[in-house]
């Protein structure tokens, strides 16, 4: 799987947009992007993830660009729940989902 | 329709013994996968299961670990003689399938070896 790569924290306004960097420059044509949260050492939450199209459900948004090496994931309007390490893996479709979570960028959303 | 359980939350034990680590997964759930995290660090793959198969186990130190999910109970996730380096934060997560897209985790257990 492709290796991934995130600021380590980022800061962001309550109720302001939060926007997530992922570089994933040697990401191959089957390889997915996918986004998970852990709040404070509890398990890993799953948020979203996409292939080429950008996705968007009830917790956020996933921008893919166009030549795949980068993504973006947005949440729209951040709250204090929000504070988390946030998690993107690039996993291979026919693969038994084994998850390599890497350092993850620390969000804070501050109020 | 309960999440992933697992036991004990929190276990402590001394070097040379043994820990015993459970994992319940969600209803209608038979794969199981579980992962270690090691403090300030991110999570790590130990091994996935089904039903009765151990279908990767490439994560899985080569000794003193082990892991199960029988046909009936939980998964089990058995360490022995532990050593102060197992402690650690061990999540188990389940999914219906291998190729569904989301793994649902469970809070952990936290092993302190003394």
């Amino acid at each position: 799987d492709a290796k991934t790569t995130q600021p380590p924290s980022m800061d962001c306004a309550e109720g302001r947009a939060a926007n997530l960097p992922c570089n994933h420059s040697t990401i191959s044509g089957n390889e997915y992007v996918y986004w998970y949260r852990q709040i404070h050492s509890q398990g890993p939450q799953y948020i979203i993830h996409g292939l080429k199209n950008n996705e968007t459900n009830e917790m956020a948004s996933l921008i893919i660009t166009e030549d795949r090496k980068s993504s973006t994931l947005i949440l729209p309007h951040a709250t204090l729940r929000d504070t988390a390490v946030y998690y993107c893996i690039v996993v291979s479709s026919g693969s038994a989902r084994q998850l390599t979570f890497g350092s993850g960028t620390q969000l804070t959303v501050l109020p | 329709n309960a999440g992933v359980m697992q036991n004990p939350r929190h276990l402590v034990r001394r070097r040379g013994q043994e820990a015993r680590l459970r994992c319940s997964p969600m209803k209608g759930h038979s794969h199981v996968y579980w992962y270690r995290q090691l403090p300030e660090e991110g999570l790590k793959f130990m091994v996935y299961l089904q039903k009765e198969n151990i279908i990767d186990e490439s994560g899985m130190p080569k000794e003193r670990f082990s892991a199960e999910f029988p046909k009936e109970g939980p998964s089990i996730l058995r360490i022995q003689q532990v050593v102060r380096g197992d402690s650690a934060a061990y999540f188990c997560a389940s999914s219906p399938g291998w190729d569904y897209n989301e793994q649902f985790f469970g809070p952990g257990t936290r092993l302190t070896v003394l």
